[in-house]
């Protein structure tokens, strides 16, 4: 099944600046890379998706980017704000098949 | 209002006491699936249905059922619960025409088995 890896684990960034995380997958075949993401106590909630005939997708201040050669697609917050202290997690679905594969996850804290 | 729902959504159970975690989606969705939640390891898929009477295993399915007899629900089982499986639980839906979409998540269900 499709491999999905996700860094780092837990990432702080001072109020303002950047926040980037990667995923890599391991199905060529996969066409599809969602983000979700989960405050605390809530549920996970899709932010950003992208599909492979596209490199770029960009969200006010949230971004997805995807290298189909090295297999792997990232999340950029720009100008990152204290409610985007949250867990993220990127999932790869394979092309074929039904099932749905997350990443491990990301722990995102915003210092005010 | 769309929305998916789960019941209950605390549960405090002993070792080997069947329980059943309902799940009810009002979206008319087609794809349904069950995850669970564990410190460090993300977001695992147990169980998931594309349609009504088929259901499928993910990556962790031991020791958990599954049904769906109507599109809106379905209830995941398990039928000997043990401790590890303690966990916070997801049902998710999505309405899957062509390639992959959004899934939408219910609130959660927290396990603890003793």
């Amino acid at each position: 099944g499709e491999n999905v890896e996700q860094h780092p684990s837990t990432l702080s960034v001072q109020e303002g600046d950047s926040a980037v995380i990667k995923c890599t997958y391991s199905d060529s075949a996969s066409n599809y890379f969602p983000w979700y993401k989960q405050e605390l106590g809530k549920r996970p909630q899709l932010i950003i998706d992208i599909r492979s005939n596209v490199g770029e997708k960009k969200d006010q201040r949230i971004a997805v980017t995807l290298n189909k050669t090295a297999k792997h697609f990232s999340l950029h917050i720009t100008e990152t704000q204290p409610e985007d202290s949250a867990v993220y997690f990127c999932a790869a679905p394979p092309n074929t098949g039904n099932q749905f594969y997350f990443g491990t996850g990301t722990s995102l804290t915003v210092i005010p | 209002e769309a929305q998916v729902t789960q019941n209950p959504r605390y549960l405090i159970t002993v070792t080997g006491k069947k329980l059943t975690v309902t799940c009810s989606q009002n979206m008319n969705h087609e794809y349904m699936s069950w995850y669970r939640q564990d410190p460090g390891l993300g977001l695992r898929q147990i169980y998931y249905s594309m349609n009504v009477e088929v259901t499928d295993k993910g990556d962790v399915p031991e020791g958990y059922k599954v049904s769906r007899k109507e599109k809106r629900n379905f209830p995941l089982i398990l039928e000997s619960p043990s401790p590890n499986q303690t966990s916070l639980y997801f049902c998710a839906s999505s309405f899957r025409l062509a390639g992959w979409a959004e899934q939408f998540f219910g609130p959660g269900t927290r396990l603890t088995v003793l």
